[in-house]
């Protein structure tokens, strides 16, 4: 595709719901990246992805957090439980490599009641 | 922990004035990046700094880098309403560990006629 998209673009879930989202990236971008934006926190780098293998999982906030990656393409980002204060913008991110230029996607908006 | 300061958080300018955003990080960097976010939207790519005495310039905004005083500047030229949006520096880490941007808070600018 011509840009890194994300689904669904917003999201409203109840507390102690899971919810899933998606990112598609660049064609060709071998590394993934994720990212929290909230008015709070600003933004927060929470994992990355150089083909399908995380090789540091530190960011995420909780152990409710989890990522995945197939086919060196599509990532998940699953939120199990989710609480009130994950309430935010998860940005997608991606680039042709290790530290070459992130482009970002237009984000999902997660509200938790 | 690297850590990206940015000033001012605000700024509220008149048409065709000159001003200039900085940016201070905490420990070395391979890079440094200035991405744009108008309102609801995503991060857009402006520039990116790789060396010691960087510059680079498109139209009316000019980035620059000092390595040595782990300081980058944003100047904004004759500024114009169009540029009104939320500026955020990010650096990467040099280290080893995730792959992911640091970023400063933003400076929320607004370019009044």
């Amino acid at each position: 595709g011509a840009g890194v998209s994300q689904s669904p673009s917003n999201k409203v879930t109840e507390k102690g719901k899971d919810v899933e989202l998606r990112c598609d990236p660049i064609s060709g971008h071998t590394a993934l990246y994720w990212y929290r934006q909230s008015l709070g926190q600003g933004l927060e780098f929470l994992i990355y992805f150089q083909g399908n293998s995380a090789p540091d999982k530190s960011g995420l906030p909780s152990d409710r957090f989890s990522a995945e990656r197939t086919g060196g393409s599509v990532s998940t980002l699953t939120i199990q439980r989710t609480q009130q204060e994950d309430s935010a913008v998860y940005l997608c991110a991606s680039s042709l490599g290790p530290k070459r230029t992130q482009y970002f996607g237009p984000g999902t908006r997660l509200l938790v009641l | 922990e690297l850590k990206v300061e940015q000033n001012p958080l605000f700024l509220s300018m008149q048409e065709g004035k000159n001003y200039t955003i900085y940016c201070n990080y905490s420990t070395t960097s391979d890079r440094l990046y200035w991405y744009r976010q108008d309102p609801g939207k995503s991060l857009e790519s402006l520039f990116v700094l790789l060396s010691n005495g960087a510059v680079k310039q498109e139209g009316r905004l000019m980035a620059s880098l000092d390595t040595k005083a782990r300081l980058s500047t944003l100047h904004i030229t004759a500024a114009v309403h169009d540029l009104s949006a939320t500026y955020f520096c990010a650096v990467e880490y040099s280290g080893g560990g995730a792959d992911g941007l640091t970023f400063g808070k933003g400076t929320h600018l607004i370019i009044q006629p």
